[in-house]
């Protein structure tokens, strides 16, 4: 099976743009949490969708937001971008949102 | 509010030696704890969790870990490394209801020497 796919691989914006981070759950997983890892540090939550539904945000300003589709994939939008949202952004699945979650191999993107 | 120690930032060990790394959590209830491993550039492999049950949990490629209560940590250990498992090394927390979020420690980078 396949595991947690997230697009593009590698993103370059600058500062002001906005970007669409994709990702597609395991099949079968309809719970999709998004995380932003700053480069040293360990991953930070950005947001955990259930069932289209918004079940858990972390401390993330409002430029960042998300939504879920009836297939379960995701997006996380960010706009007005900063440098310092430069960072590895990655997506996890879980089957309801409360069992181990899956990572996928993140999207980096570097804000110029 | 749940959080994370990883205390040692970097560890490096020699190839076939054994090998402990420390966690330690802040949570009021019984948490869900996992261990995660991260090869440059990569996202996040499972290596083993703990949800209730037997404190000794065996994981993925020869890893284990040990949730003491009293201690509030859940160290990761491993007999004899090999190269390969040169990475850098989460532990995070979940509560356990309602799995919102997992909370990280800041890793620990291991290395190892021939």
């Amino acid at each position: 099976d396949a595991g947690v796919t997230q697009s593009p691989t590698h993103l370059i914006k600058t500062r002001g743009q906005h970007v669409t981070l994709r990702c597609s759950p395991i099949s079968g997983h309809k719970s999709v949490s998004w995380y932003q890892q700053v480069l040293g540090q360990g991953p930070q939550f950005i947001f955990q969708y259930y069932e289209k539904e918004e079940r858990g945000r972390g401390n993330f300003p409002d430029r960042f937001s998300a939504r879920q589709f009836p297939n379960y994939s995701s997006e996380l939008n960010v706009n007005a971008l900063l440098l310092g949202d430069s960072a590895l952004y990655l997506c996890a699945s879980s089957f309801k949102g409360e069992e181990t979650q899956y990572f996928g191999p993140g999207t980096r993107l570097l804000v110029l | 509010a749940q959080s994370v120690t990883q205390p040692d930032i970097h560890i490096t060990v020699s190839e076939g030696a054994s090998l402990e790394l420390r966690c330690n959590y802040s949570y009021g209830a019984t948490p869900y704890l996992f261990w995660y491993v991260q090869s440059p550039g990569q996202g996040l492999q499972l290596l083993l969790k703990y949800f209730s049950g037997d404190t000794l949990v065996q994981g993925i490629k020869g890893f284990e870990a040990e949730f003491k209560r009293s201690q509030s940590s859940f160290n990761l250990r491993k007999p004899s490394v090999h190269w390969s498992d040169a990475a850098e090394y989460f532990c995070a927390v979940g509560a356990n209801f309602g799995n919102e979020k997992l909370t990280f420690g800041t890793g620990t980078r291991l290395t190892i020497i021939p």
